[in-house]
């Protein structure tokens, strides 16, 4: 199993332009997370879903949008990118809400 | 929401043992205590979660005094390789909506 794989691992945006961040997970998990962690900072809640077509708000959704069309993917979408959304960002997945989450390795943003 | 409070960073010798203590205050009834490691450029790995008393695996031990209001973790023995961030989570394992990750206590052990 490869476990949760993102897609890109870097990438540079300008102000304004848009991007999806993929995430795949192999576990057949049904909780799938985006968190954002900026430098020295702990981990933000982005979205979240509980399943395949359900997703949520989390902490600091604003300028992001998801979607969860199979068990197995769950992209971010960032439509027009601000400096503010430099950080690194980190898909998660657990079997049920609160239980072990698997993290992939995480796509660096620098938006300029 | 339950929050939670942890040191900012400690330090300690290699084999020594470490405690890290998480304060929860406002922890719920259906709350668990959950604790990640993270080292640099990865993202955060589980080490253990508990509801009460006390639960061990074969890398680390969480003690919960019987209020819940706070945690603490013990790296028995830590080497060069336990360096991280440890992150203290509280929340209901049935939902996904109130998982907060705090700043993190960041561990450096010292030859």
């Amino acid at each position: 199993n490869a476990g949760v794989t993102q897609t890109p691992k870097f990438r540079i945006l300008k102000i304004g332009q848009s991007m999806t961040l993929q995430c795949t997970q192999d576990m057949n998990h049904n909780y799938m997370y985006w968190y954002r962690q900026d430098p020295g900072m702990g981990l933000k809640l982005i979205y979240y879903s509980v399943g395949a077509g359900i997703t949520d708000k989390g902490e600091v959704p604003n300028g992001y949008n998801v979607s969860r069309s199979t068990t197995e993917d769950f992209p971010l979408r960032l439509e027009l990118a601000a400096p503010s959304q430099t950080s690194v960002y980190f898909c998660a997945s657990s079997g049920l809400g609160g239980e072990t989450q698997y993290f992939g390795p995480g796509t660096r943003l620098l938006v300029l | 929401l339950a929050k939670t409070t942890q040191p900012i960073s400690m330090d300690s010798y290699e084999g020594q043992e470490v405690n890290i203590t998480c304060s929860h205050n406002n922890i719920a009834t259906n709350d668990y205590i959950t604790w990640y490691q993270q080292f640099p450029s990865q993202g955060p790995r589980f080490i253990i979660q508990g509801y009460k008393t006390k639960v061990t695996n074969e890398v680390a031990s969480l003690f919960i005094p019987a209020d819940r209001k706070s945690s603490t973790l013990s790296l028995p023995r830590v080497s060069l390789s336990d360096t991280a961030v440890y992150y203290c989570l509280v929340g209901d394992i049935r939902g996904a909506n109130n998982l907060f990750f705090g700043t993190g206590t960041r561990l450096t052990v010292i030859p």
